[in-house]
Order: structure tokens, then C-alpha cells, then sequence
């Protein structure tokens, strides 16, 4: 069980255009999820937390008309990120905690580059 | 500012020794402890949890947590060298927070 899905694994965009990436809980609902970003051989940086029908609350320094979130559902979280520039590229990944608990579980990861 | 350490390593094993890592707290009354797996390009998973003080096994892996000290250990029996890794300690903080504080991961080789 606890299986977090996301969509793409890896997308390649030209600079000046939005990307959506999806975040699924596939067999759980999910209140509560998170968006990190990690550059190569980086720690993992909070984004942002996305709560089902509220506006997500965003970490310092992180652009919120960038990086817009939209959790729509209890198992449906989506990161758009409006006019990627080349500085975006990373990893981005999604973690969804069931409602009864506090483990995070992770999905896959999507990898962004910006040409 | 809630502070999770680690020491980034690399600490390096020999196949089927104990692999021992450490992670320190700042919060004394955070309540809630996980660790994460992390392979090189790939996503963190989650490994194991503990909320109480002593051990907890879980087939090679055991968790150990000490409040009073603030440190929290995962020990890895009879590495292999699929557990190479990037290991990653998660603290929730006291306060009802949901936002867990992560340390920056200490990097695991285990060779044969």
C-alpha cells in the first residue's frame, strides 16, 4: 500500500512555456502533500505544502505566481510551473501523508529540464 | 530554527558488516522519527518510523531512538551492497506541526 504516483517521470520543455506535473495517492487520501525540489547531489528543498481545498502555504524564497499548486482532490495534487526558465530544471518530487498518520510517502520524481 | 544533523559521509562498509548512522535533533520535544532510502536520481523511501525511546527491528534494519539525548540511529545488519545509498533522517517537530524537518542525508557505500 502507501503508493504515491507522478506524471511525468521526465519532461523537457523550451524556456517561456508551463509545465503541469501530477501527483497522485493511489491508494490512500491524502489532506496533506508536499512539492521539493532537489538539484544534483543537493538536499531536498520544501517547496511547498498543498492542503486539499486551501490555498498551499509556500516556503520563503519560493515564488507563489511561479510555482502555482492546486490540490483538488484528496488524492490529486498538481505543481505547474508557468514560464520555466532554464534555472528550473531539477527534480521535482511529491510526498502525500494519509490522513491517519505522519509518514510521507514519495512519489517517483519528475525530471524538468529547461532548454 | 528546528535543526536536523547529519553527518554527509560518505561512511563506507564492508559487504555484511554493521552500518551505523546517526542523526541529531534540536527539538527536544519532537515526538515522531522516520528514515528515508535515497538512491542516486531516484526519490526518497521511506524505511522506518519510531515515535519511542529504545529499538525497533525490522528485518536487517533497526531504528533507535534516545529523547533525553536528542539522536536517533539506524543500524543496517549485514549491509549489501544494494544498500548504498543516501540515507535521510526526518524529524516532525513538537507544536502539532505536519511539516517534518529533514537532515541533508549521510551517504551510505557498502563494498564487496
Amino acid at each position: 500500500g502507501a503508493v504515491v504516483s507522478q506524471h511525468p517521470s521526465r519532461v523537457i520543455c523550451k524556456s517561456g512555456t508551463s509545465v503541469k506535473i501530477e501527483c497522485r495517492s493511489l491508494d490512500f487520501q491524502a489532506t496533506t502533500m508536499f512539492w521539493y525540489r532537489q538539484f544534483p547531489k543537493k538536499s531536498l528543498m520544501l517547496m511547498a505544502t498543498s492542503n486539499e481545498g486551501s490555498k498551499a502555504t509556500y516556503e520563503q524564497g519560493v515564488e507563489k505566481d511561479k510555482f502555482l499548486i492546486n490540490h483538488a482532490s484528496l488524492t490529486l495534487s498538481t505543481l505547474t510551473v508557468t514560464s520555466a526558465h532554464p534555472e528550473d530544471s531539477s527534480f521535482y518530487i511529491c510526498s502525500a501523508v494519509p490522513d491517519d498518520s505522519y509518514e510521507q510517502y514519495f512519489g517517483p520524481g519528475t525530471r524538468l529540464t529547461v532548454t | 530554527q528546528k535543526e536536523v544533523e547529519q553527518n554527509s559521509g560518505p561512511l563506507s562498509v564492508p559487504e555484511g558488516a554493521i552500518a551505523s548512522l546517526n542523526c541529531t535533533y534540536s527539538d527536544r520535544g519532537s515526538q515522531s522519527f522516520f528514515w528515508y532510502r535515497q538512491y542516486s536520481g531516484k526519490s526518497p523511501e521511506l524505511i522506518m518510523s519510531i515515535y519511542s525511546n529504545g529499538d525497533k527491528e525490522d528485518g536487517r534494519f533497526t531504528a533507535q531512538l534516545n529523547k533525553a539525548s536528542q539522536y536517533v540511529s539506524l543500524l543496517i545488519r549485514d549491509s549489501q551492497p544494494s544498500d548504498s545509498a543516501t540515507y535521510l533522517c526526518a524529524v516532525y517537530p513538537s507544536g502539532g506541526s505536519y511539516i517534518p524537518t529533514f537532515g541533508r542525508g549521510t551517504s551510505l557505500i557498502v563494498h564487496p
